[in-house]
């Protein structure tokens, strides 16, 4: 099975400030990676999907990079509607996995 | 505009069975693959299941294997998990998605096993 380490697991940050979460896979995955953000009480939210591509609707203060086994969820001037948790999610091989997610908090 | 709108969910004592549908909208539910994942209260998400678009294809997760059963009805644009045996570890709220990396999700059911 691939394993998804997400760091960190916990963030916090004021409005404003420019974020970064990583994402590392336990082997290889090429591109097969998304992006998820969550709000209490709420279905995942897509963000991006094949490592770097913006979901429709989606702004663009969100951006993914990464292939291979490294990756990044970056989130550029956060606002109140930003906080959240994300998660990474592989979709190379079975079993599907998810990223144990982070929850990102304001300052 | 696409929709997912799960049901069937409730309380159920342990060792039980539930069926969970989920009714699909404003896309071609025949031509994509369907999947489960569920959240247990306060932790993380996991991928239960698969279905391929044309149902012959099936993939479960290991720790449920056996247990589960996904199908749909391409006619009724609808997804299906049966589930058996539960366990109250099996509690959590259950998602159905659109796709392997869905852009699509539904709002979720919740399922409680305990007695």
């Amino acid at each position: 099975d691939i394993q998804l380490t997400q760091s960190p697991p916990f963030l916090s940050a004021s409005v404003g400030d420019r974020v970064t979460i990583t994402c590392r896979a336990s082997q290889a995955i090429t591109s097969f990676l998304a992006w998820y953000q969550q709000k209490p009480g709420k279905a995942p939210k897509s963000l991006i999907y094949g490592a770097s591509s913006l979901q429709s609707g989606v702004p663009s203060k969100f951006s993914g990079s990464g292939s291979g086994t490294d990756f990044t969820l970056t989130i550029s001037g956060l606002q109140p509607e930003d906080f959240a948790t994300y998660y990474c999610q592989q979709y190379n091989s079975y079993p599907l996995t998810f990223g144990g997610g982070t929850k990102v908090e304001i300052k | 505009e696409v929709q997912l709108l799960e049901s069937g969910g409730g309380l159920v004592q342990p060792g039980g069975s539930l069926r969970l549908s989920c009714a699909a909208s404003g896309f071609t539910f025949s031509n994509y693959a369907m999947i489960w994942v569920r959240q247990a209260p306060g932790q993380g998400l996991e991928w239960i299941s698969t279905i391929s678009a044309s149902g012959g294809s099936t993939y479960y997760a290991d720790s449920l294997k056996g247990r589960l059963t996904i199908s749909r009805d391409n006619s009724k644009n609808t997804l299906y998990l049966q589930m058996s045996g539960l366990r109250a570890e099996d509690t959590a709220v259950y998602y159905c998605a659109k796709d392997l990396s869905p852009q699509a999700w539904g709002q979720g059911t919740l399922v409680t096993v305990s007695s």
